[in-house]
């Protein structure tokens, strides 16, 4: 079963290059979210979708863009990396919660080493 | 906004050992409450999902409580074993921050000594 697949799971930027991250679900979630983990800081949102063509904002979304064309796929764009972007990258996804038929478990995936030089 | 901690933030136990791992919320109007655990460099891995009308789940040994009143949950692990061994978090999805969101305590980094 392959559940949340992430691709890269290391990369190494310059500062000023872009890159995106690869997020595939094959669960037919609804719900799929990024989230970026910092020494001290916690897991915190960067970006969400709860359905193909509907995105929106997390906590930490400035430098990040994301878009939802297909209910499997959910990428993460840096379009001008810098250094504070040095992180660990997750990818997240989960049935959108629903009285009676889903709790809404959230799934995540092996996650993104990201190094901005 | 909903803020969740997790109480202590390390712990080291020897092997066999019962014990219990916290986390509060600041809002208890949640939806569910989720316990995963982190090994490092790795990604999070469910254990528990407790829902709002729920008090506590059970899985082998481990066992979730949650009181929405007073807005905490207990993770039991029971007769602990070295490879319990990782960081535990708690998140809590709300239904009033960010809808369908998560909001994630920082950890509890266990070490289960042989």
């Amino acid at each position: 079963n392959a559940g949340v697949t992430q691709t890269p799971k290391f990369q190494v930027l310059k500062t000023g290059q872009s890159m995106t991250l690869q997020c595939a679900q094959d669960m037919n979630h609804e719900y799929m979210s990024w989230y970026r983990q910092d020494p001290g800081m916690g897991l915190r949102l960067i970006h969400y979708s709860v359905g193909a063509g509907i995105t929106d904002q997390g906590e930490v979304p400035n430098g990040y863009n994301v878009s939802r064309s297909t209910t499997e796929d959910f990428p993460l764009r840096l379009l001008s990396a810098a250094p504070s972007q040095t992180s660990v990258y997750f990818c997240a996804s989960s049935y959108l919660p629903l009285a009676g038929v889903s709790p809404g478990e959230l799934f995540f995936g092996e996650g993104s080493r990201l190094t901005v030089l | 906004k909903q803020e969740v901690t997790q109480i202590p933030a390390a712990l080291s136990v020897p092997e066999g050992e019962n014990l219990v791992l916290n986390c509060s919320f600041t809002d208890s109007a949640i939806y569910n409450l989720q316990w995963f655990r982190q090994d490092p460099g790795k990604g999070l891995t469910s254990l528990l999902l407790i829902q709002s009308s729920q008090r506590e789940q059970t899985s082998g040994r481990l066992n979730a409580s949650l009181d929405k009143s007073s807005g905490r949950s207990t993770l039991y692990i029971a007769a602990s074993q070295p490879g319990d061994s990782a960081t535990y978090l708690c998140a809590v999805k709300g239904r009033s921050n960010y809808g369908q969101n998560f909001v994630f305590g920082p950890g509890t980094r266990l070490s289960v000594l042989p």
